[in-house]
């Protein structure tokens, strides 16, 4: 089955800085989700982008659609050690729907 | 609101056997995944229910793996028999409503399948 790659795999961050991690599709998409996963546990869902270039906020989350509705971010501002687990992005192209490889987030304290 | 439920939580078997999951949707949610989630990789869609119909099934590798919701609530995932690379984690997720607009997904805690 298809997956797609999200970048980076892993990142390692110092508490209090920032982190981006990008999904990006080869077709145009109906909508993108995104989940956490925290070490030992299962997929949370974060929010669903609808909307081309669509910008949606949650706190310290910031969550990007871009224009051709074919790549998506999430940027987290000024991490804490809350926010440790991996972030995948979930992407529907209409008719099948995939899970990005995901990117492992580690803060350290 | 009780959550998705999944038994049993681990599983270990011998390859050549057979084993089935069990799952309980949220009340009310029309929509039933099942995925299988390889050690370090995204969950990938198995199969999806609406009400007790199949929607998509196109990654299921049907030579082995049987899926069911008679009722349109609870759902069976069957391997038959069982393979090394099937060692995973399998969720269940549901979702209020489905189809191919694939909306936000609730899931269940897994079962951890290791295949010996």
């Amino acid at each position: 089955g298809q997956q797609v790659m999200q970048i980076p795999q892993y990142q390692h961050v110092q508490e209090g800085e920032d982190f981006t991690t990008y999904c990006n599709s080869s077709t145009t998409l109906s909508n993108i989700q995104w989940y956490k996963q925290r070490p030992g546990g299962h997929p949370v869902f974060l929010i669903q982008l609808v909307k081309s270039g669509e910008v949606k906020k949650q706190k310290r989350l910031t969550f990007q659609f871009g224009e051709a509705k074919k790549n998506s971010s999430l940027h987290i501002t000024a991490t804490q050690t809350t926010d440790v687990g991996t972030y995948f992005c979930a992407m529907n192209t209409g008719n099948q729907f995939y899970f990005g490889t995901g990117t492992s987030l580690t803060v350290i304290p | 609101e009780a959550g998705v439920a999944q038994s049993p939580r681990y599983k270990i078997i011998e390859k050549r056997q057979s084993v089935a999951f069990w799952c309980n949707p949220i009340s009310g949610h029309a929509t039933l995944y099942w995925y299988q989630q390889i050690l370090g990789q995204g969950p990938k869609l198995l199969i999806q229910f609406q009400n007790n119909g199949v929607v998509d099934d196109s990654q299921l590798p049907k030579d082995r793996f049987s899926a069911e919701r008679l009722k349109g609530v609870d759902s069976t995932l069957k391997i038959q028999p069982a393979k090394l690379e099937d060692s995973a984690m399998y969720l269940c997720a549901s979702s209020f409503r489905g189809g191919y607009s694939y909306n936000e997904q609730f899931f269940g805690p897994g079962t951890r399948l290791t295949v010996l």
